[in-house]
């Protein structure tokens, strides 16, 4: 089993287009992230959920939108998409957001082409 | 933004010891040093992490100085699967990866 999921693992689609990244984790974390890696390969933190809470925004454009459901499912949804946000895209959670306990564990990634 | 310093690239030969250093001259008492790694362009992998003692699990062990203002992590056999960017953490209110170490294992 797949501990963190995330769909698609590839989507190509317009400047302008809405479109949205799915990720669930069957680990019974409390805390969720999602990270963008450019093209340089820099890997850069965009939002952070604890117990569905939003704990973490990192000047990200309004365009993104992240939304958790309930604590296994952090879904990330692109408006008005644009070339700057292809990328890479990772969902990641771990067991807390205490320093101690704050392990990673991520997805697969998804990449996301924007033409 | 990173506490870290790391070595943009190193080189180790297959079944020996990789020792990769980490700079954390600004570290504060409470702050955890992680290790990650991430294979070619999967997902990044945890790897291990410490306070101030030293730490060993199944892949690899951390050695952290006494003043706590840098670190090493050790693979003790690197294999051909080793090859990989190998990022150190100071974790401050979240984990933010820096540039990281590409390791190379050769054969």
């Amino acid at each position: 089993d797949t501990a963190v999921s995330q769909t698609p693992k590839y989507l190509v689609t317009q400047m302008g287009n809405d479109k949205s990244i799915k990720c669930e984790q069957n680990l019974g974390h409390d805390t969720m992230y999602w990270y963008k890696q450019d093209s340089k390969k820099f890997l850069k933190i965009m939002f952070s959920y604890n117990n569905k809470e939003l704990i973490i925004n990192e000047t990200v454009p309004n365009r993104f939108s992240p939304k958790s459901p309930d604590k296994a499912h952090l879904n990330l949804h692109i408006n008005s998409l644009e070339l700057g946000d292809s990328a890479v895209y990772f969902c990641a959670s771990s067991p807390s957001r205490v320093g101690h306990n704050e392990k990673l564990f991520f997805g697969s990634g998804t990449q996301l082409s924007v033409l | 933004d990173a506490k870290t310093t790391q070595p943009p690239s190193m080189d180790c030969a297959e079944g020996r010891a990789a020792n990769l250093p980490c700079n954390h001259s600004t570290i504060s008492g409470n702050e955890y040093v992680y290790w990650y790694r991430q294979i070619h362009s999967q997902g990044p992998q945890y790897i291990i992490h410490g306070l101030k003692n030293n730490e060993t699990n199944e892949m690899a062990s951390l050695i952290i100085t006494e003043d706590r203002k840098s670190s090493t992590l050790i693979l003790p056999h690197a294999t051909l699967r080793d090859t990989a960017v190998y990022y150190c953490i100071v974790r401050v209110e979240a984990m933010r990866f820096g540039a990281g170490t590409r390791l190379t294992v050769k054969p």
